[in-house]
Protein backbone atom coordinates (compact mmCIF):
# COMPACT_ATOMS: atom_id res chain seq x y z
CA UNK A 1 0.00 0.00 0.00
CA UNK A 2 1.34 3.55 -1.01
CA UNK A 3 1.97 5.81 2.05
CA UNK A 4 3.74 9.10 3.20
CA UNK A 5 4.81 9.36 6.80
CA UNK A 6 5.72 12.72 7.85
CA UNK A 7 8.07 13.84 11.26
CA UNK A 8 7.47 15.18 13.49
CA UNK A 9 3.36 15.37 13.65
CA UNK A 10 4.13 18.70 15.46
CA UNK A 11 6.56 21.02 16.21
CA UNK A 12 7.14 24.42 17.83
CA UNK A 13 10.51 26.74 17.46
CA UNK A 14 11.64 29.83 17.95
CA UNK A 15 11.37 32.84 15.65
CA UNK A 16 14.76 33.09 13.45
CA UNK A 17 15.65 29.65 13.99
CA UNK A 18 15.64 27.00 11.25
CA UNK A 19 13.89 23.54 11.50
CA UNK A 20 14.13 20.35 9.54
CA UNK A 21 10.96 18.36 8.45
CA UNK A 22 10.86 14.81 7.50
CA UNK A 23 8.87 12.83 4.91
CA UNK A 24 9.74 8.96 4.49
CA UNK A 25 7.50 7.07 1.51
CA UNK A 26 6.46 3.68 0.27
CA UNK A 27 4.99 4.65 -2.94
CA UNK A 28 6.52 2.94 -6.35
CA UNK A 29 6.93 3.54 -9.13
CA UNK A 30 7.99 6.87 -7.85
CA UNK A 31 7.19 9.81 -10.44
CA UNK A 32 7.13 12.82 -8.30
CA UNK A 33 7.29 14.46 -4.72
CA UNK A 34 5.81 17.84 -3.65
CA UNK A 35 5.90 20.07 -0.94
CA UNK A 36 2.84 21.82 0.50
CA UNK A 37 2.28 24.36 2.81
CA UNK A 38 -1.58 24.80 4.54
CA UNK A 39 -2.80 27.82 6.78
CA UNK A 40 -4.88 26.49 9.12
CA UNK A 41 -8.66 26.59 7.20
CA UNK A 42 -7.31 27.55 3.95
CA UNK A 43 -6.34 25.36 0.72
CA UNK A 44 -2.52 24.19 0.40
CA UNK A 45 0.09 26.25 -1.45
CA UNK A 46 2.81 24.21 -3.70
CA UNK A 47 6.10 24.93 -2.16
CA UNK A 48 8.39 22.81 -4.35
CA UNK A 49 7.90 20.07 -6.94
CA UNK A 50 11.02 16.93 -7.69
CA UNK A 51 10.84 14.75 -10.13
CA UNK A 52 12.82 11.56 -8.95
CA UNK A 53 16.38 12.37 -10.71
CA UNK A 54 16.50 16.29 -8.55
CA UNK A 55 18.26 16.07 -5.08
CA UNK A 56 17.32 19.37 -3.97
CA UNK A 57 14.81 22.44 -4.73
CA UNK A 58 14.71 25.88 -3.61
CA UNK A 59 11.91 27.82 -2.63
CA UNK A 60 13.37 31.37 -0.83
CA UNK A 61 13.97 30.26 2.44
CA UNK A 62 12.15 26.65 2.10
CA UNK A 63 14.87 24.36 0.74
CA UNK A 64 13.43 20.41 -0.06
CA UNK A 65 15.86 17.48 -0.63
CA UNK A 66 14.95 13.75 -2.21
CA UNK A 67 17.06 10.86 -1.99
CA UNK A 68 14.97 8.63 -4.07
CA UNK A 69 17.21 5.53 -3.03
CA UNK A 70 15.94 6.00 0.55
CA UNK A 71 12.52 6.82 -0.23
CA UNK A 72 13.66 10.18 2.05
CA UNK A 73 12.62 13.92 1.37
CA UNK A 74 13.08 16.75 4.16
CA UNK A 75 11.76 20.66 3.86
CA UNK A 76 14.59 22.53 5.55
CA UNK A 77 13.11 26.11 6.67
CA UNK A 78 16.10 29.15 7.27
CA UNK A 79 15.49 31.34 9.48
CA UNK A 80 11.71 30.92 10.12
CA UNK A 81 9.03 33.66 10.33
CA UNK A 82 5.88 33.81 12.62
CA UNK A 83 4.61 34.03 9.31
CA UNK A 84 5.80 29.80 9.04
CA UNK A 85 3.08 28.35 11.24
CA UNK A 86 1.33 26.07 9.53
CA UNK A 87 0.87 22.48 8.34
CA UNK A 88 3.43 21.23 6.11
CA UNK A 89 2.09 18.40 3.90
CA UNK A 90 4.63 15.78 1.74
CA UNK A 91 2.66 14.26 -1.27
CA UNK A 92 3.75 11.83 -3.59
CA UNK A 93 2.74 10.95 -7.16
CA UNK A 94 2.87 7.63 -7.86
CA UNK A 95 2.36 7.32 -11.65
CA UNK A 96 4.19 9.08 -14.61
CA UNK A 97 0.88 7.98 -17.02
CA UNK A 98 -1.15 10.99 -18.56
CA UNK A 99 -4.69 12.29 -17.26
CA UNK A 100 -5.21 9.70 -14.63
CA UNK A 101 -3.32 9.80 -11.07
CA UNK A 102 -3.64 9.94 -7.79
CA UNK A 103 -1.66 11.90 -5.60
CA UNK A 104 -0.46 10.07 -1.86
CA UNK A 105 -0.80 12.86 1.21
CA UNK A 106 1.28 12.79 3.99
CA UNK A 107 -0.77 13.65 7.62
CA UNK A 108 1.28 16.90 7.75
CA UNK A 109 3.77 18.51 9.98
CA UNK A 110 2.16 21.10 12.33
CA UNK A 111 5.13 24.05 12.24
CA UNK A 112 4.18 26.60 15.21
CA UNK A 113 6.60 29.87 15.21
CA UNK A 114 6.78 31.57 18.30
CA UNK A 115 7.81 34.86 19.07
CA UNK B 1 -6.17 34.08 -5.00
CA UNK B 2 -4.67 30.66 -6.27
CA UNK B 3 -7.09 31.10 -9.55
CA UNK B 4 -8.90 28.38 -8.40
CA UNK B 5 -12.52 29.45 -7.18
CA UNK B 6 -15.03 27.45 -4.75
CA UNK B 7 -18.50 28.53 -3.58
CA UNK B 8 -19.67 28.57 -0.92
CA UNK B 9 -16.63 29.27 1.41
CA UNK B 10 -19.43 28.00 4.22
CA UNK B 11 -22.62 25.71 4.61
CA UNK B 12 -24.63 24.66 7.88
CA UNK B 13 -26.99 21.89 7.02
CA UNK B 14 -29.00 19.46 8.17
CA UNK B 15 -28.60 15.86 8.33
CA UNK B 16 -30.20 13.87 5.48
CA UNK B 17 -30.00 17.04 3.62
CA UNK B 18 -27.99 16.94 0.35
CA UNK B 19 -25.73 19.90 -0.59
CA UNK B 20 -23.41 20.78 -3.75
CA UNK B 21 -20.32 22.21 -4.08
CA UNK B 22 -18.94 24.11 -6.80
CA UNK B 23 -15.67 24.87 -8.17
CA UNK B 24 -14.27 26.24 -11.02
CA UNK B 25 -10.70 25.83 -12.37
CA UNK B 26 -7.75 27.68 -12.99
CA UNK B 27 -8.20 29.32 -16.53
CA UNK B 28 -6.55 26.47 -19.20
CA UNK B 29 -6.42 23.62 -16.42
CA UNK B 30 -8.65 20.41 -17.62
CA UNK B 31 -8.41 17.96 -14.42
CA UNK B 32 -10.40 19.12 -11.53
CA UNK B 33 -9.93 17.30 -8.02
CA UNK B 34 -11.65 16.36 -5.25
CA UNK B 35 -10.58 15.96 -1.72
CA UNK B 36 -11.74 16.19 1.66
CA UNK B 37 -10.28 16.79 4.86
CA UNK B 38 -11.76 16.08 8.38
CA UNK B 39 -10.76 17.67 11.10
CA UNK B 40 -6.80 16.90 11.59
CA UNK B 41 -6.68 14.76 9.28
CA UNK B 42 -4.58 14.62 5.76
CA UNK B 43 -6.33 15.13 2.56
CA UNK B 44 -8.65 12.25 1.01
CA UNK B 45 -8.90 12.33 -2.31
CA UNK B 46 -12.62 11.42 -4.01
CA UNK B 47 -12.59 11.70 -7.66
CA UNK B 48 -10.85 13.26 -10.59
CA UNK B 49 -12.55 14.88 -13.55
CA UNK B 50 -10.15 15.45 -16.88
CA UNK B 51 -11.93 17.60 -19.44
CA UNK B 52 -15.32 16.03 -18.83
CA UNK B 53 -14.33 12.58 -18.18
CA UNK B 54 -14.48 10.96 -14.64
CA UNK B 55 -10.42 9.59 -14.32
CA UNK B 56 -9.85 8.34 -10.97
CA UNK B 57 -11.91 7.50 -8.39
CA UNK B 58 -10.60 7.49 -4.58
CA UNK B 59 -12.43 6.49 -1.43
CA UNK B 60 -15.93 8.28 -2.29
CA UNK B 61 -19.00 7.08 -0.65
CA UNK B 62 -22.05 5.58 -3.07
CA UNK B 63 -23.85 9.21 -1.39
CA UNK B 64 -21.60 11.59 -3.11
CA UNK B 65 -21.49 11.80 -7.15
CA UNK B 66 -19.37 14.52 -8.95
CA UNK B 67 -19.03 16.13 -12.50
CA UNK B 68 -17.58 18.46 -14.33
CA UNK B 69 -19.41 20.37 -17.19
CA UNK B 70 -18.19 21.72 -20.64
CA UNK B 71 -16.87 25.06 -19.34
CA UNK B 72 -15.16 22.55 -17.03
CA UNK B 73 -16.56 24.05 -13.58
CA UNK B 74 -17.02 21.01 -11.19
CA UNK B 75 -19.60 20.13 -8.83
CA UNK B 76 -19.95 17.92 -5.90
CA UNK B 77 -22.62 16.83 -4.73
CA UNK B 78 -23.38 15.42 -1.08
CA UNK B 79 -26.46 13.69 -0.27
CA UNK B 80 -28.67 12.10 3.01
CA UNK B 81 -25.90 13.78 5.01
CA UNK B 82 -24.71 12.32 8.04
CA UNK B 83 -22.58 14.45 10.77
CA UNK B 84 -19.43 12.58 10.17
CA UNK B 85 -19.70 14.76 6.70
CA UNK B 86 -18.46 17.75 8.00
CA UNK B 87 -15.08 18.43 6.63
CA UNK B 88 -13.57 20.87 4.63
CA UNK B 89 -13.83 19.84 0.89
CA UNK B 90 -10.63 20.79 -1.55
CA UNK B 91 -11.30 21.21 -5.16
CA UNK B 92 -7.82 21.99 -6.91
CA UNK B 93 -7.01 21.65 -10.81
CA UNK B 94 -3.88 21.06 -12.93
CA UNK B 95 -3.05 21.02 -16.84
CA UNK B 96 -0.50 18.24 -16.53
CA UNK B 97 1.92 15.50 -14.19
CA UNK B 98 4.99 17.58 -13.64
CA UNK B 99 2.96 20.81 -12.73
CA UNK B 100 2.03 21.63 -8.88
CA UNK B 101 -1.65 20.82 -8.15
CA UNK B 102 -3.38 24.10 -7.83
CA UNK B 103 -6.11 24.40 -4.53
CA UNK B 104 -9.34 26.26 -3.97
CA UNK B 105 -10.12 28.22 -0.39
CA UNK B 106 -12.33 24.87 0.26
CA UNK B 107 -15.84 24.41 1.47
CA UNK B 108 -16.50 24.36 5.24
CA UNK B 109 -19.26 21.99 5.42
CA UNK B 110 -20.76 21.78 8.91
CA UNK B 111 -23.62 18.86 9.22
CA UNK B 112 -26.08 19.53 12.53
Amino acid sequence: KNQVEQSPQSLIILEGKNCTLQCNYTVSPFSNLRWYKQDTGRGPVSLTIMTFSENTKSNGRYTATLDADTKQSSLHITASQLSDSASYICVVSPTSGAGSYQLTFGKGTKLSVIP
Amino acid sequence: DSGVTQTPKHLITATGQRVTLRCSPRSGDLSVYWYQQSLDQGLQFLIQYYNGEERAKGNILERFSAQQFPDLHSELNLSSLELGDSALYFCASSVGITQGYTFGSGTRLTVV
